[in-house]
């Protein structure tokens, strides 16, 4: 069964700290897809960033990275220079592919970010 | 480019009253999803579709829940009737669904339904 983990529920931090959000994932497919979905308190969710399983090259954008290691089923999140608009709940997802493209998500972090 | 319509925003009735919520996806996107979000629950999946046809509705909860999609550029997710319960984020979401692998989902600003 596929399964997605976030068990940091709440994290607080200081403006310009770094922090790592946390995602473990369970599925019994080799091919699979893994996303990263932001809720900002006006509550809309925006999409982030989408990783294959085959694909295990970290991702840089901007202050975000990824780090995807299948060894430890990881999908990790980290904000470098933490802002206050980082403050907002992460989703991690997980797709397996069946042509569903049906998403499971993580129960989320919810990231305050203090100036 | 205008990303997923939904409509309305926020919508505020009294249990056992029917609850149209309204979805227009992406242009050219394929695949739509409904959402529901609750504290309880988190985000879960209610029903799938692809070029218009429903494909994986395991997630409505009953049968007071039904959705439709007449054409490509427009859903609906119907609740009639309407319980306390049913209180929650409904959030639609569309993808490309090119054929290859998982495409990713957008999501539009969600309806914020209060049954009293």
């Amino acid at each position: 069964a596929q399964k997605v983990t976030q068990a940091q529920t709440e994290i607080s931090v200081v403006e310009k700290e770094d922090v790592t959000l946390d995602c473990v994932y369970e599925t019994r497919d080799t091919t699979y897809y893994l996303f990263w979905y932001k809720q900002p308190p006006s509550g809309e969710l925006v999409f982030l960033i989408r990783r294959n399983s085959f694909d295990e090259q970290n991702e840089i954008s901007g202050r975000y990275s990824w780090n995807f290691q299948k060894s430890t089923s990881s999908f990790n999140f980290t904000i470098t220079a933490s802002q206050v608009v980082d403050s907002a709940v992460y989703f991690c997802a997980l797709s397996e592919a069946r042509g569903t493209d049906k998403l499971i998500f993580g129960t989320g972090t919810r990231l305050q970010v203090f100036p | 480019d205008a990303g997923v319509i939904q409509s309305p925003r926020h919508e505020v009735t009294e249990m056992g009253q029917e609850v149209t919520l309204r979805c227009k996806p992406i242009s050219g996107h394929n695949s739509l999803f409904w959402y529901r979000q609750t504290m309880m629950r988190g985000l879960e999946l209610l029903i799938y579709f692809n070029n218009n046809v429903p494909i994986d509705d395991s997630g409505m909860p009953e049968d007071r829940f039904s959705a439709k999609m007449p054409n490509a550029s427009f859903s609906t997710l119907k609740i009639q009737p309407s319980e306390p319960r049913d209180s929650a984020v409904y959030f639609c979401a569309s993808s490309l669904d090119g054929g290859v692998g998982t495409d990713t989902q957008y999501f539009g600003p969600g309806t914020r339904l209060t049954v009293l």
